[in-house]
């Protein structure tokens, strides 16, 4: 059973909808990270949560601790947010550890 | 740019060989992180180090070793080098050691693409 559960695993917008991708965990963490990766492959650290909500331009992410449930938000999406992204959670105590999501494949269409 | 170095970009090499990766954290974070990402299982967690010192371990092989330095940079060596082991290793830093109270962001480098023939 995988600690983390995202989804969708696919998704095609059209340019200016709005998009929710959802992640689950299992377990009590620490914090929660929003990853995204690009089609080169290198990835970037959008938000790291442990509660209430963030918010960066056009992205929204919120997390609600007694349902161990994450979702990313993107208002207005436009063809440049087509990328992977993954949420990522943090267990910190005795030892950290990661445990990834297997990702979401976003494609915005123009 | 996130501050973060890996070198190589790209490495190709034999089954058998043994490769070292490179990783120079963002300036004033002290946590490394490093993690493989295979076509077939994703992202996961190899290891961390924290001022020098090893802070958690993930699934990391025994092959598979690290190190950080007094000047925090980190090397990851990957021995006994097997055709799954080819994958984008990443390495990224934060300022916190982590744990349940001391979180910071993460900072990814670009990657290393292991290429194992």
């Amino acid at each position: 059973k995988n600690e983390v559960e995202q989804s969708p695993q696919n998704l095609t917008a059209q340019e200016g909808e709005f998009i929710t991708i959802n992640c689950s965990y299992s377990v009590g963490i620490s914090a929660l990270h929003w990853l995204q990766q690009h089609p080169g492959g290198g990835i970037v650290s959008l938000f790291m949560l442990s509660s209430g909500k963030k918010k960066h331009g056009r992205l929204i992410a919120t997390i609600n601790i007694q349902e161990k449930h994450s979702s990313l938000h993107i208002t207005a999406s436009h063809p440049r947010d087509s990328a992977v992204y993954i949420c990522a959670a943090f267990f910190g105590g005795t030892g950290n550890q990661f445990y990834f999501g297997t990702g979401t494949s976003l494609t915005v269409i123009p | 740019d996130s501050g973060v170095t890996q070198t190589p970009k790209h490495l190709i090499t034999a089954t058998g060989q043994r490769v070292t990766l490179r990783c120079s954290p963002r300036s004033g974070d002290l946590s490394v992180y490093w993690y493989q990402q295979s076509l077939d299982q994703g992202l996961q967690f190899l290891i961390q180090y924290y001022n020098g010192e090893e802070r958690a371990k993930g699934n990391i092989l025994e092959r598979f070793s690290a190190q950080q330095f007094p000047d925090l940079h980190s090397e990851l060596n990957l021995s006994s080098l097997e055709l799954g082991d080819s994958a984008l290793y990443f390495c990224a830093s934060s300022f916190g050691p982590g744990g349940r109270f001391y979180n910071s962001p993460l900072h990814f480098g670009n990657g290393t693409r292991l290429t194992v023939t």
